[in-house]
């Protein structure tokens, strides 16, 4: 079946640093990738759907220049934390799909917190 | 727009007990998916099933099985003879098509905690 890597599995890092969070299709080619965002015992929210070779569509109020979308090929998108604060701690999870309402396959999640 | 409610937000049973964890969406499309992921403690979504919504027909597979109407809008999902390891957390999602531009939105979620 359908793989998705997402790396690293967990990060801490300080205050103000920044941090690159990668998703990686490894067996399709995935037209279209979805950074979501889970809070403790909250559901997943939709950060921005990443689409090959074009500017990432973020959802209202995610700030575009803090989360960082790069989806520079078919396999690869990377979510990067600029400046992170405590209050984005979280759990990232991306998401890849080969075609329009193909099945999305996600990634294991990244457990980032910020000290 | 889309919404997707799941108003349990924690069922515990004990082993061998059937549960059902209920799922109602709305949305204006015609054409739209429905799934299933299941969360367990380690984080990682485990994708169950999806449903087109020209597809009514319920579904079995092993001990889990779906139940798929329209008419109420809702996509109920059913565990039979439970087991520990179905402890989780379950999600229903909805993914669209015309206005919605196949995002797919999750419900708040179920915690499902099975003891021996």
């Amino acid at each position: 079946g359908a793989v998705v890597s997402q790396h690293p599995s967990w990060v801490i890092c300080k205050s103000g640093t920044s941090v690159k969070i990668e998703c990686r299709s490894l067996d399709f080619q995935a037209t279209t990738m979805f950074w979501y965002r889970q809070f403790p015992k909250q559901s997943l929210m939709l950060m921005a759907t990443s689409n090959e070779g074009s500017k990432a569509t973020y959802e209202q109020g995610v700030e575009k220049d803090k989360f960082l979308i790069n989806h520079a090929s078919l396999t690869l998108s990377t979510l990067t934390v600029t400046s992170a604060h405590p209050e984005d701690s979280s759990f990232y999870i991306c998401s890849a799909r080969r075609l329009l309402n193909s099945p999305l396959h996600f990634g294991n999640g990244t457990r980032l917190t910020v000290t | 727009a889309q919404k997707v409610t799941q108003a349990q937000t924690e069922i515990s049973v004990v082993e061998k007990e059937d549960v059902t964890l209920d799922c109602v969406y709305e949305t204006r499309d015609t054409t739209y998916y429905l799934f299933w992921y299941k969360q367990p403690p380690s984080g990682e979504l485990v994708f169950l099933i999806r449903r087109n919504s020209f597809d009514e027909q319920n579904e079995i597979s092993g001990r889990y099985s779906w139940n798929f109407q329209k008419s109420t809008s809702s996509f109920n999902f059913t565990i039979t003879a439970s087991q520990v390891v179905d402890s989780a957390v379950y999600f229903c999602a909805l993914s669209g098509g015309e206005t919605s531009g196949s995002r797919l939105t999750f419900g708040e979620g179920t915690q499902l905690t099975v003891n021996p």
